[in-house]
Formats: structure tokens, C-alpha cells, sequence
């Protein structure tokens, strides 16, 4: 499977504790962004990450949300005491360079995960 | 800021019949998406649109975009059953950030 591997798809939480959810981009994207859609909603751009670096956290709500992006392995969007609000669709995209993105290629977008704060 | 604005947010139709879905952006950008989703899944990617006067087609799916105008336009023909989704819009800043518009609803009933 070439495609954005989300895990889990879906994800339940007790309030209070932490959520780490998972994205593995396509092979050989080296770009990763983190959406967010609440409920009837369009996304909400969170973050942007090169591998061990993040390029754009801007939409990261400032407490709680953290995300990285290592040399090895996944990004981990991870959020810590988590409320009922923070119930939400969380997507992870990919991209190749600069250049290719700019030349059509778009954006991946993997299946999500359904975190549910109960 | 960015800001992308889709219009309308839900939209009836009926089968046989066409329709347009309008996208307004408020900064300089030569990049537009068009994505759709059903329900609880993932965003499927339509169209990318790259210069001014892009015009794209895929079945009776239909994107243009007018970058003086600000403007995307997604025209369906001859609706039938299976498109019924929701579809968006994004622009991309330049910066690796998709502004999504808020999403237009579609149902498609005999």
C-alpha cells in the first residue's frame, strides 16, 4: 500500500488521559501536516513537519498538543489530559519537496483517526 | 490571512440536472484543490488546479479556477446518486498549509 497509514482509525479516551495517534507518509515524502475536523466542519490546519523538524505549528493549540516527526519511524501527533472537546476527525497528509507539490503533485491524505473523549 | 469561502454549504439536487459549487479565496495563489468525502472517511482528491484558467474534467465533475478573480468553480452534469458527498476546497499558502473551505453538503434524490 503506497497510501498515508493513519493508526488507530479509531481511538477512545477517558478524559485526562493521553492520545497518540500515528502517521506514516507515503514512501519517500518527506513532508507531513496534521489536520483537524470537528464535527460538521471543514479541516483545520494543526502542523507541518520535515523529518525531526517542525515547520509550521501554527495551528497547534498552545497546551497539550505536541507533534514530531523522527528520523526513523512515524509522526506522532500526541495530546496529553485530553477534554471532550478535543473529540474530533484528526488527518495526516503528505507531500514530496517543494517543487513537485508545486508542480500538481497535491497532498495524500490518509484514512484519519476518530478520537472519542468520553 | 487566508481565507477560503465556499458556497452553497448544502445543496439539493436532483438527478439530470447540473450545478455549480463556487469556492472564493482572499490572497494571491495559483494552487486549488478540490477533495471529496463521504461520510467517516478520508478525503478523496479531485482535481488540482494550477494556473489561471486551469480547467479540469473527470466524468461530470468539472473544476476551473480564475486566480484574478479569486474564483473556483466546481460544475456537476447531470447529477446522479453517487455523488452525493461532501466536497471541498483548499488553497495552498505557499507555505505547506491547505486553507480548506468550510464544505458544501450534497444530496442527490431522484
Amino acid at each position: 500500500n503506497a497510501g498515508v497509514m493513519q493508526n488507530p482509525r479509531h481511538l477512545v479516551r477517558r478524559r485526562g488521559q493521553e492520545a497518540r495517534l500515528r502517521c506514516s507518509p507515503v514512501k519517500g515524502h518527506s513532508h507531513v501536516y496534521w489536520y483537524r475536523q470537528l464535527p460538521e466542519e471543514g479541516l483545520k490546519f494543526m502542523v507541518y513537519l520535515q523529518k525531526e523538524n517542525i515547520i509550521d505549528e501554527s495551528g497547534m493549540p498552545k497546551e497539550r498538543f505536541s507533534a514530531e516527526f523522527p528520523k526513523e519511524g512515524p509522526s506522532i501527533l500526541r495530546i496529553q489530559q485530553v477534554v471532550r472537546g478535543d473529540s474530533a476527525a484528526y488527518f495526516c497528509a503528505s507531500s514530496p519537496g517543494h517543487q513537485e507539490r508545486f508542480s500538481g503533485y497535491g497532498y495524500t491524505f490518509g484514512s484519519g483517526t476518530r478520537l472519542t473523549v468520553v | 490571512e487566508l481565507k477560503v469561502e465556499q458556497n452553497p454549504l448544502f445543496l439539493s439536487m436532483q438527478e439530470g440536472k447540473n450545478y455549480t459549487i463556487y469556492c472564493n479565496y482572499s490572497t494571491t495563489s495559483d494552487r486549488l484543490y478540490w477533495y471529496r468525502q463521504d461520510p467517516g472517511k478520508s478525503l478523496e482528491s479531485l482535481f488540482v488546479l494550477l494556473s489561471n484558467g486551469a480547467v479540469k474534467q473527470e466524468g461530470r465533475l468539472m473544476a476551473s479556477l480564475d486566480t484574478k478573480a479569486r474564483l473556483s468553480t466546481l460544475h456537476i452534469t447531470a447529477a446522479v446518486h453517487d455523488l452525493s458527498a461532501t466536497y471541498f476546497c483548499a488553497v495552498d499558502d505557499s507555505w505547506g498549509k491547505l486553507q480548506f473551505g468550510a464544505g458544501t453538503q450534497v444530496v442527490v434524490t431522484p
